[in-house]
C-alpha cells in the first residue's frame, strides 16, 4: 500500500525539549511538506521540500528544523525556541510543487503536547 | 492565491445529498477548484477538483458556475463517515512559489442519522 506514514500517534515533551517527528511517504513524490493546525484552524505552513537536500521555509518556521536527506523521509524537529508548540503536526507530499492540478496527500498527523 | 468564503457549519441527514457551497469572486481565469476534507483527528484527504466543467468522481460532484465565481460541492447521499470539516481551496496554474495548499477554516459538516 502506498501512502504517509507519521510517528507517533501522540507525544507529549517537557518544556525545554527537543522533539522530532518522523515523516515517510513511499508514493515517490518529490515534493513534501510539514504544516501545523491549532484548534479550529486551518493548515499553516512550516516548511517545504521540492527535491532531495533542499528545503524551504514556510510561513511560521521560526522554532523548527527539517531535513531531506532522503527522497522517502522529510522528519520535523520542534526545537526549545518554538515558544507554543502544543499542535497537530501534519506532514503531506506531492508529486510536484505547485501544479495547479497536484493533490497532496496527507498523513494521519502526530499531535504534540508540551507538558 | 485567491480567497474562498464558505459557511462555518452545515447539518444534514443520513442519506440525504448534501451541498456545500464556496464562493470565490476574484478567482482568476487559470484558477483551479481543489476541495479537501478533514475527518476528526485525521489529516486532510482530496476530495476533487475542476476548472470549468461540472466534475463527478466515486466522492463527489462538483458544480462550478457559469461565471466561475461560486462552486458547490455535493454529496449526494451523505452517510455518518461524511461528517468532517470540507476545505474549499483555489490553486493557480502558475503554482505558488511553496506549492502549498491554503487552507482556510472551511465548513463543518454534521451528519444526523
Amino acid at each position: 500500500d502506498g501512502g504517509i506514514t507519521q510517528s507517533p500517534k501522540y507525544l507529549f515533551r517537557k518544556e525545554g525539549q527537543n522533539v522530532t517527528l518522523s515523516c515517510e511517504q513511499n508514493l515517490n513524490h518529490d515534493a513534501m511538506y510539514w504544516y501545523r493546525q491549532d484548534p479550529g484552524q486551518g493548515l499553516r505552513l512550516i516548511y517545504y521540500s521540492q527535491i532531495v537536500n533542499d528545503f524551504q521555509k514556510g510561513d511560521i518556521a521560526e522554532g523548527y528544523s527539517v531535513s531531506r536527506e532522503k527522497k522517502e523521509s522529510f522528519p520535523l524537529t520542534v526545537t526549545s525556541a518554538q515558544k507554543n508548540p502544543t499542535a497537530f503536526y501534519l506532514c503531506a507530499s506531492s508529486i510536484l510543487a505547485g501544479g495547479a492540478t497536484d493533490t497532496q496527500y496527507f498523513g494521519p498527523g502526530t499531535r504534540l503536547t508540551v507538558l | 492565491d485567491a480567497k474562498t468564503t464558505q459557511p462555518n457549519s452545515m447539518e444534514s441527514n443520513e442519506e440525504e445529498p448534501v451541498h456545500l457551497p464556496c464562493n470565490h469572486s476574484t478567482i482568476s481565469g487559470t484558477d483551479y477548484i481543489h476541495w479537501y476534507r478533514q475527518l476528526p483527528s485525521q489529516g486532510p484527504e482530496y476530495v476533487i477538483h475542476g476548472l470549468t466543467s461540472n466534475v463527478n468522481n466515486r466522492m463527489a460532484s462538483l458544480a462550478i458556475a457559469e461565471d466561475r465565481k461560486s462552486s458547490t460541492l455535493i454529496l449526494h447521499r451523505a452517510t455518518l463517515r461524511d461528517a468532517a470539516v470540507y476545505y474549499c481551496i483555489l490553486r493557480s496554474y502558475y503554482g505558488g512559489s511553496q506549492g502549498n495548499l491554503i487552507f482556510g477554516k472551511g465548513t463543518k459538516l454534521s451528519v444526523k442519522p
